[in-house]
C-alpha cells in the first residue's frame, strides 16, 4: 500500500485532456516536498517526465504539465496522443520515513 | 549522455543473496547519488535505497537488515546486495542516478529481471 495514492487507471480520447492525481499527506506532499512524475511506456524503464512539481526535462512536450496544491499533486496531459498510453508514477519524499523516497502506486493511462 | 546498465544473475535460489551491479557511463558517479528501485511483475515501483558517492546510504525500512548498497567510484559503479531472498523478491531491478537534492532521479538503467526460484 502506497503512502501516496493515485487512481489505478484513467482514459481519454485522442486530443482530449486528462488529469492524474497524486494524493498524499502532511508528511510528504503537504510538507512542501517537491513532486516528480515518471512515464513508463510498456516494457521500458521509467523516464523522468516532470521534476520539482512543475518543470519539464529537455525533450518533454509542453502537453505535459504538473502542479501541486496542499497535500495533492496533479499531472495534466493535453492534446492526448496514442503514444501517451503508459503507466505514470508520482514520487516524493516522506518526513515520517526519515526522508525516504516514496512512489505512488501508478496510474495506467489508456488512449481510447 | 549519461547511461546506466544493470548486470548480474537473472536467477537466484531462495534464501541466497541477490547481487547486482550498476555501471555508469557518460558521466561520473562522483557528486551524485545512486538509487535502486524494483518493480514486481505487473506491479508498481518500490524504492529500495540509495547511496552517495561518499558511501552514505539510506534504505527502505521494509528491507532494512537484508539490503546493502555500496559504491566503487574507481569503477563508476554502485552495487546492490539483498540477502535471504524469497519469491516475493522477484522483480525487475532498476538503478537510477539520484535522488537529486529535491528528490528526482533523472537517468535510469533499462532494468534487469531477477527471478527467485529453486
Amino acid at each position: 500500500q502506497s503512502v501516496v495514492t493515485q487512481p489505478p487507471s484513467v482514459s481519454g480520447a485522442p486530443g482530449q485532456r486528462v488529469t492524474i492525481s497524486c494524493t498524499g499527506s502532511s508528511s510528504n506532499i503537504g510538507a512542501g516536498y517537491n513532486v516528480h512524475w515518471y512515464q513508463q511506456l510498456p516494457g521500458t524503464a521509467p523516464k523522468l517526465l516532470i521534476y520539482d512539481t512543475t518543470n519539464r526535462p529537455s525533450g518533454v512536450p509542453d502537453r505535459f504539465s504538473g502542479s501541486k496544491s496542499g497535500t495533492s499533486a496533479s499531472l495534466v496531459i493535453t492534446g492526448l496522443q496514442a503514444e501517451d498510453e503508459a503507466d505514470y508514477y508520482c514520487q516524493s519524499y516522506d518526513s515520517s520515513l526519515s526522508g525516504h523516497v516514496i512512489f505512488g502506486g501508478g496510474t495506467k493511462l489508456t488512449v481510447l | 549522455q549519461v547511461q546506466l546498465q544493470e548486470s548480474g544473475p537473472g536467477l537466484v535460489k531462495p534464501s541466497e543473496t541477490l547481487s547486482l551491479t550498476c555501471t555508469v557511463s557518460g558521466g561520473s558517479i562522483t557528486s551524485h547519488y545512486c538509487s535502486w528501485i524494483r518493480q514486481p511483475p505487473g506491479k508498481g515501483l518500490k524504492w529500495i535505497g540509495y547511496i552517495y558517492y561518499s558511501g552514505s546510504a539510506n534504505y527502505n525500512p521494509s528491507l532494512r537488515g537484508r539490503v546493502t548498497i555500496s559504491v566503487d567510484t574507481s569503477k563508476n559503479q554502485c552495487s546492490l546486495k539483498l540477502n535471504s531472498v524469497t519469491a516475493a523478491d522477484t522483480a525487475i531491478y532498476y538503478c537510477a542516478r539520484g535522488p537529486s537534492s529535491s528528490g528526482f532521479s533523472d537517468y535510469w538503467g533499462q532494468g534487469t529481471l531477477v527471478t527467485v526460484s529453486s
